[in-house]
């Protein structure tokens, strides 16, 4: 059972240049989450999907895009790297219906993506 | 504004002893709160969840308390192993999202 699988795992981009982070759950979560991770800072949310079709910004939306694209995937998108978005992202999902962001299920997370904009 | 706050320095014990980590919170008023595991190079992984209801909640050596007058969780790791060193994440379930701490590093030395 792989829970949340990320990827990549690694990746180097200068700045300007776009990616896109995938993400997947095989565990049949409503909800799905991404986060960055900075030293001193903890996790901040970026974006959040409560389900199918829907999406929500969080704490640090700004510079990214996200798609649900069904149930099992959310992808987050970097359409101008900038160096201010160096960090580790971490996707996260929850069987919580509401989004899970009042905290009443726990949330399950990947391995993370590294992320260096030079 | 709100405010979470973990010990920032690395909580060093002896294997066997009881180690103890604090979450304080400020202007919050969570009906969650939960606790997570994180080693280094990986995710985040769920341990405890307890409810503002409860004032207690255990887990085989985990025991997690919820203080909300003080607003204070304590979690506890009894007869610590050094298998147990890794930093440790509190989330608090707010009015709309979940808010993360900035984690304690616990080092069991052998």
């Amino acid at each position: 059972n792989a829970g949340v699988t990320q990827t990549p795992k690694f990746q180097v981009l200068k700045t300007g240049q776009s990616m896109t982070l995938q993400c997947a759950q095989d565990m049949n979560h409503n909800s799905m989450y991404w986060y960055r991770q900075d030293p001193g800072m903890g996790l901040r949310l970026i974006y959040y999907s409560a389900s199918e079709g829907t999406t929500d910004k969080g704490e640090v939306p700004n510079g990214y895009n996200v798609s649900r694209l069904n149930k099992r995937e959310f992808s987050l998108r970097l359409e101008s790297a900038a160096p201010s978005q160096t960090s580790v992202y971490f996707c996260a999902s929850s069987s919580a219906r509401d989004g899970g962001i009042i905290g009443n299920q726990p949330q399950h997370f990947g391995d993370g993506t590294r992320l260096s904009i030079l | 504004s709100q405010k979470i706050e973990q010990n920032s320095e690395a909580l060093n014990i002896q294997e066997g002893k009881t180690a103890t980590l604090t979450c304080n919170y400020t202007n919050y008023s969570p009906a969650y709160l939960q606790w997570y595991r994180q080693d280094p190079g990986r995710g985040p992984v769920f341990l405890l969840l307890i409810r503002e209801n409860e004032k207690e909640k255990r887990k085989e050596r985990l025991k997690v308390t919820f203080d909300t007058t003080l607003k204070q969780s304590l979690f506890h790791i009894t007869a610590s192993q050094p298998a147990d060193s890794a930093t440790y994440l509190c989330a608090l379930g707010a009015t709309n999202k979940l808010i993360f701490g900035t984690g304690t590093l616990l080092a069991v030395q052998p």
